[in-house]
């Protein structure tokens, strides 16, 4: 079956910094790439999502990429803020017809002021 | 937009308790509805899911079930908790052609 693996496990930025988080995943079959952002005692929300068709996509200040060959895809937050401090969560889905969704570990980013 | 709907939003129970913790979904219909566990410092792993009432399909071997008695309600229950059942339970909803998840607040669940 499908495996995600996410890196770093933390990470600390300065304020204006850019953060980079990277996943792997197995199955050459999956599809579909979102992010989740996490914050303290609350649920995943998504952020950012990129299909297996897209090679990068761009929202603001965030943007995912997507290397099929390589199988891994990517996080970038530009001019990073404070309030960007959080867990955030890579995850792929492979195509089982259920949007069964494989998650990553975490990255536990630091936005230091 | 949907609304998920979890409650508690903390739990702390005994070894050996039964334990029942509601999902209810507003907004949607015909959901495709989620259960995910958190543990402390791992990532999030899919415990059930299911595409109808009545219908549950389970990931993982374990101490727990889930019934979905109502189009919009999806419950996750134990006869007798366990310490490891401890964790950061997720309800997640996907409806129609959208490819994401709406996530609910969670609950904490600590078996002391």
């Amino acid at each position: 079956g499908e495996n995600v693996e996410q890196h770093p496990s933390t990470l600390s930025v300065q304020e204006g910094d850019s953060a980079v988080i990277k996943c792997t995943y197995s199955d050459s079959a999956s599809n579909y790439f979102p992010w989740y952002k996490q914050e303290l005692g609350k649920g995943p929300q998504l952020i950012i999502d990129i299909r297996s068709n897209v090679g990068e996509k761009k929202d603001q200040r965030i943007a995912v990429t997507l290397n099929k060959t390589a199988k891994h895809f990517s996080l970038h937050i530009t001019e990073t803020q404070p309030e960007d401090s959080a867990v955030y969560f890579c995850a792929a889905r492979p195509p089982s017809g259920t949007y069964k969704y494989i998650f990553g570990t975490g990255t536990r980013l630091k936005v230091l002021a | 937009s949907q609304t998920i709907h979890q409650w508690p939003a903390t739990l702390v129970q005994p070894v050996g308790s039964p334990l029942s913790l509601e999902c209810t979904v507003e907004g949607t219909s015909n959901p495709n509805l989620y259960w995910y566990r958190q543990a402390a410092g791992r990532g999030l792993q899919l415990l059930f899911y299911s595409v109808g009432i009545g219908q549950i399909s389970s990931e993982v071997p374990q101490n727990l079930s889930a019934s979905r008695p109502q189009d919009r309600q999806f419950i996750l229950s134990s006869k007798k908790l366990l310490l490891s059942d401890s964790g950061f339970y997720l309800c997640a909803c996907r409806t129609g052609g959208a490819e994401g998840y709406t996530f609910g607040s969670g609950t904490r669940l600590t078996v002391v």
